[in-house]
């Protein structure tokens, strides 16, 4: 099945700055990668996703990147704001078998005021 | 997107007895799945809810441990059974829309067992 590493597994950023979190995937059929945020005690919220006919995709201040052919994605979010802090998830839903999304391992952002 | 529900919110139980979880959404969809996620770590997949038909489990999963039910396209549940310590998590609710691509997640299930 599909394997989707994450890294960093923390990060910590000043409010302001840029953050970017990368995620690998070992499954070439492979074509959805969302992204999720949660924030504490609360459910995983779709923030991004990007599909595999498509290098990039912007939404505001957060965009998402996809290299087919080195099989990783990252997510960058610009201008930080305290309220970007949180665990982000990435996935990857294959297009062969069940269709189903596998997680990374997630990553804490912590963005200082 | 759609709205979900999940009942209970929490619960804390006692070893050894059965918790059952409802998923309610408010529109038809075309799938919905169950995941667990333990304390600090990622989402795990235990099933896909079937409508109709039994669910499909994910490899350390059983449906003796984990059954499932699917009567229609809003309304799911999951059952865990004969509970322990190890069982405490929180559980997901997810339903996918749009074609099957954007999946959206409950507000969760937060079970404690004694």
């Amino acid at each position: 099945g599909e394997n989707v590493e994450q890294h960093p597994s923390t990060l910590s950023v000043q409010e302001g700055d840029s953050a970017v979190i990368k995620c690998t995937y070992s499954d070439s059929a492979s074509n959805y990668f969302p992204w999720y945020k949660q924030e504490l005690g609360k459910r995983p919220q779709l923030i991004i996703d990007i599909r595999s006919n498509v290098g990039e995709k912007k939404d505001q201040r957060i965009a998402v990147t996809l290299n087919k052919t080195a099989k990783h994605f990252s997510l960058h979010i610009t201008e930080t704001q305290p309220e970007d802090s949180a665990v982000y998830f990435c996935a990857a839903r294959t297009a062969t078998g069940a269709n189903n999304l596998f997680f990374g391992t997630g990553t804490r952002l912590t963005v200082i005021p | 997107s759609a709205v979900i529900s999940q009942k209970p919110s929490r619960d804390i139980c006692q070893r050894g007895t059965s918790l059952t979880i409802q998923c309610q959404v408010d529109s038809q969809v075309t799938m919905m799945f169950w995941y667990r996620q333990q304390p600090g770590q990622s989402l795990t997949l235990i099933a896909t809810a079937n409508q109709g038909s039994e669910a499909t489990y994910e490899s350390g999963f059983v449906i003796d441990k984990f059954p499932i039910s699917r009567p229609n396209l809003t309304f799911s549940t999951l059952t865990v059974s004969n509970m322990s310590p190890e069982d405490s998590s929180i559980y997901l609710c997810s339903v996918a829309v749009s074609g099957g691509l954007e999946q959206f997640f409950g507000p969760g299930t937060r079970l404690t067992v004694l």
